[in-house]
């Protein structure tokens, strides 16, 4: 199946900073998603993403189909963006539409 | 416009006892998909249900089942309960089967096994 990789693992900043978080995904996708997960495990939808550029706000994302790899933007963080975010991902010869594979997410935490 | 929405947010259970959830559907959205997320990993597929039939399987044990009513909302049995199904059970509705449309999750429910 596909193979999904988020870097970094986990991801300290200060209030205000800005970061870039990686996806790498092995197979041509149909599908591509980027979630924000709370602590009280509340899995939000911040982008669906299979190819192109999109922004929400202080949030944006960029999937390059071809070179198979998305990238999550996040500007002037705030504590509220703390928790897991995660990647996901349907390849194209998926006869599932909805089976979504996971990466191992990337844990952020925004201090003041 | 309804998002998805899960009952009960959080179960007890014993092992070896059965367990339903349940999920209702986004407005407009006619596949329901289950995940089963344990502490610190991502969320994993289990199944997913279009127009009542159950279409595509990730690796978990027949005990687990489940159920799509004509008006798209859901159920995940699971029977014979085991430790090991202590996790964090997500539903999520989307529109059709191509892949080509986003998920929308609901808030979960968490299932404790004792």
């Amino acid at each position: 199946g596909i193979q999904v990789e988020q870097s970094p693992p986990d991801l300290i900043l200060q209030e205000g900073a800005n970061s870039t978080l990686r996806c790498n995904f092995s197979d041509s996708v149909n599908n591509l998603q980027w979630f924000h997960q709370n602590p009280w495990g509340q899995l939000i939808n911040l982008f669906y993403i299979p190819s192109g550029t999109k922004q929400n706000g202080r949030l944006s994302a960029t999937t390059v189909a071809t070179e198979r790899y998305s990238l999550l933007y996040i500007s002037s963080s705030q504590t509220t963006d703390s928790g897991v975010y995660f990647c996901a991902a349907i390849p194209s010869k998926e006869t599932s539409g909805s089976r979504l594979t996971f990466g191992e997410g990337t844990q952020l935490t925004v201090n003041p | 416009e309804t998002g998805v929405t899960q009952s009960p947010t959080h179960l007890i259970k014993t092992r070896g006892q059965q367990v339903t959830l349940r999920c209702s559907s986004q407005s407009g959205h006619n596949t329901v998909s289950w995940y089963q997320q344990a502490l610190g990993q991502g969320p994993q597929f289990i199944f997913q249900y279009y127009r009542e039939e159950e279409n595509g399987r990730g690796n978990f044990p027949p005990r687990f089942s489940g159920l799509q009513f004509p008006n798209y909302s859901s159920e995940l049995n699971v029977n014979a309960l085991e430790l090991d199904d202590s996790a964090l059970y997500l539903c999520a509705s989307s529109w059709g089967l191509t892949g080509n449309s986003p998920l929308h999750f609901g808030n979960g429910t968490r299932l404790t096994v004792t």
